[in-house]
């Protein structure tokens, strides 16, 4: 089972910031196979990132994904008020699939 | 456009069988490479992978909960059935289903229901 591990746990940042999130893999992600998901409260995930880079519809350019193997990144160059939410990653190249136990990304 | 929808019980007490069902319209679960994910989020805690159902039947579980997990589908009726038996008061959370398009990520989820067990 791949093991994932986002740091850091809590990011606070104020709007207008970039924010930079990590999420490592305790084995190499299949055909980078990760993919991040936006969460805010009392609202099931959004899909954001898939393929490790790819951006999901309706999700504006100011986030982007990158890495490959073990360290994959999420990075929202500057902060709307809307991106404050938790952040998940989830690898699915390989079952069982695995997710991150979140970053939460809040208003400073 | 898809959409998915849980429905079952809020309240199931311990030891009770957990029946979930997740209803969807905009794909069907015939088409090669499709798949229905169940996933649940215990409250604030992360998300949980539990189980997969693919166009073809074949059927994945969390090694975790296997032996009480059982994953089936009605493709006549849009329809994705999750049972999880023995219920704790630890498997209290939001329960989800997504669509998995071509081996690929969850997009999109259902809305969730929750699930508190509890005598």
């Amino acid at each position: 089972e791949i093991v994932l591990t986002q740091s850091p746990g809590t990011l606070s940042l104020s709007p207008g910031e970039r924010a930079t999130l990590s999420c490592r893999a305790s084995q190499s992600v299949s055909s980078s196979y990760l993919a991040w998901y936006q969460q805010k409260p009392g609202q099931a995930p959004r899909l954001l990132i898939y393929g490790a880079s790819s951006r999901a519809t309706g999700f504006p350019d100011r986030f982007s994904g990158s890495g490959s193997g073990t360290d994959f990144t999420l990075t929202i160059s500057r902060l709307e008020p809307e991106d404050f939410a938790v952040y998940y990653c989830q690898q699915y190249g390989s079952s069982p699939l695995t997710f991150g136990q979140g970053t939460k990304l809040e208003i400073k | 456009q898809i959409t998915l929808k849980e429905s079952g019980p809020t309240l199931v007490k311990p030891t009770q069988t957990l029946t979930l069902t997740c209803t969807f319209s905009g794909f069907s679960l015939s088409t090669n490479g499709v798949g229905v994910g169940w996933i649940r989020q215990p409250p604030g805690k992360a998300l949980e992978w539990l189980a997969l159902i693919y166009w073809n039947d074949d059927k994945r579980y969390s090694p975790s909960l296997k032996s009480r997990l059982t994953i089936t589908k009605d493709t006549s009726k849009n329809q994705v059935v999750l049972t999880m038996s023995n219920m704790d008061p630890v498997d209290t959370g939001t329960y989800y289903c997504a669509h998995r398009p071509n081996l690929g990520a969850f997009d999109p989820w259902g809305q969730g229901t929750l699930v508190t067990v509890s005598s």
